[in-house]
């Protein structure tokens, strides 16, 4: 397998600050990193495509300047949600593609919860 | 862009029984589709994959199906096992945009196994 690692596991914030969950491919290098939202009992939803050295590709309906991307090396990409408010409060899960296997592997994912 | 349908949404098994999850997707371009295990807080678990150009595989109790024709994808557990109860996704991977698989994510099925 490989190791994804994603920090911070729980963030616990007021509402209006900024927080940035970072997500690290540890054994091997990913050029494409994905970001994905997942509410109570539901599934993965994909919020945006992280390639290393160009700008992400957000799916539709997710504001980019609200969830700030940044995959700045082949190991860390970085998500920053700005001004954060209640309704941001959810699971949030990155993954690494392997691209010799083209598979994607999980991080542990973060817990914010925004008051 | 592509839809992956899940059934059941929940499921219940004695202890032992087999338990069967059925996916359908729409983009004819997928061609790889992995399933993933996530047990609660935690991050999905890749389980079994089956590429486009297999008709099934098979690991230990965990074999998946895949009917390109229509469309349609399954995940066989037999034996099972308490340890098995979790929330189980499928997966239809494309090509992207951007040269990288793009996955798209069922809406799950909560497994429980009941001793």
């Amino acid at each position: 397998g490989a190791v994804v690692s994603q920090h911070p596991s729980r963030v616990i914030c007021k509402s209006g600050t900024s927080v940035k969950i970072e997500c690290r491919s540890l054994d091997f290098q990913a050029t494409t990193m994905f970001w994905y939202r997942q509410f109570p009992k539901q599934s993965l939803m994909l919020m945006a495509t992280s390639n290393e050295g160009s700008k992400a590709t957000y799916e539709q309906g997710v504001e980019k300047d609200k969830f700030l991307i940044n995959h700045a090396s082949l190991t860390l990409s970085t998500l920053t949600v700005t001004s954060a408010h209640p309704e941001d409060s959810s699971f949030y899960i990155c993954s690494a593609l392997k691209l010799a296997k083209n598979i994607q592997y999980f991080g542990a994912g973060t817990r914010l919860s925004v008051l | 862009g592509e839809n992956v349908e899940q059934h059941p949404s929940t499921l219940s098994v004695q202890e032992g029984d087999s338990a069967v999850i059925k996916c359908t997707y729409s983009d004819s371009a997928s061609n790889y589709f992995p399933w993933y295990k996530q047990e609660l807080g935690k991050r999905p678990q890749l389980i079994i994959d089956i590429r486009s150009n297999v008709g099934e595989k098979k690991d230990q109790r965990i074999a998946v199906t895949l009917n390109k024709t229509a469309k349609h994808f399954s995940l066989h557990i037999t034996e099972t096992q308490p340890e098995d109860s979790a929330v189980y996704f499928c997966a239809a991977s494309a090509p992207g945009a951007g040269g990288y698989q793009k996955v798209t994510f069922g809406t799950g099925t909560k497994l429980q196994v009941i001793p």
